[in-house]
């Protein structure tokens, strides 16, 4: 079993909608909590990070950590064609010097 | 402009012949880090350094190899020995390990 799963998709929405994306993890040592956007034949670019649980907010982008439930959600909200990309979402145990990335979510959204 | 770039952007490679992908970053991170991404398996970790003329092996060095001379620059040796080689690798950067930066990549196809 991975340390780390995400829902490959792809998922499909329209212009404006609100996107939820996920992941489930199983180590519990993890403490920082990452979301890297990736477009096609591109390098990922960081969104945002969260250190340990609750919410952080930049712009129409959520980051939601559960540590409870080992659960982290990005949410996007009126969703733009600029956004379709896949996100990666990414953790590390603080003391660690690496991370370890979820296999990545393939978003669309159409206009 | 601060950041990474790798080179080249296209590498082929003939079988039993060692290349070397370029990277460099003038962000003056401390650490560098190489990943290999494969279609729907997220990013692993190559190697990674933390200081110059120091690196350490991540989760799947075997048939790679680096070196880390100078502060900015950490370049990648795809060697006969890596039986898989074809992938997309991405550098990467950062003062703190859970602020990654990326650099657009290197695909890497064997003929």
């Amino acid at each position: 079993q991975k340390e780390v799963e995400q829902d490959p998709g792809p998922l499909s929405v329209p212009e404006g909608a609100i996107v939820s994306l996920n992941c489930t993890y199983s180590n519990s040592a993890f403490q920082y909590f990452m979301w890297y956007r990736q477009y096609s034949r591109k390098g990922p670019e960081l969104l945002m990070y969260t250190y340990s649980s609750g919410n952080k907010e930049d712009g129409r982008f959520t980051a939601q950590v559960d540590k409870s439930s080992k659960y982290i959600s990005l949410f996007i909200r009126d969703s733009q064609p600029s956004d379709s990309a896949t996100y990666l979402c990414a953790m590390n145990r603080g003391s660690a010097r690496q991370l370890t990335f979820g296999s990545g979510t393939q978003l669309t959204v159409l206009p | 402009d601060g950041g990474i770039t790798q080179s080249p952007k296209y590498l082929f490679r003939k079988e039993g012949q060692n290349v070397t992908l370029s990277c460099e970053q003038n962000l003056n991170h401390d650490a560098m880090y190489w990943y290999r991404q494969d279609p729907g398996q997220g990013l692993r970790l190559i190697y990674y350094s933390q200081i110059v003329n120091d690196f350490q092996k991540g989760d799947i060095a075997e048939g790679y190899s680096v070196s880390r001379e100078k502060k900015e620059s950490f370049p990648l040796t795809v060697t006969s020995a890596q039986k898989n080689p074809t992938a997309f690798y991405l550098c990467a950067s950062s003062t703190f390990v859970h602020e990654q930066f990326f650099g657009p990549g290197t695909r890497l196809t064997v003929l």
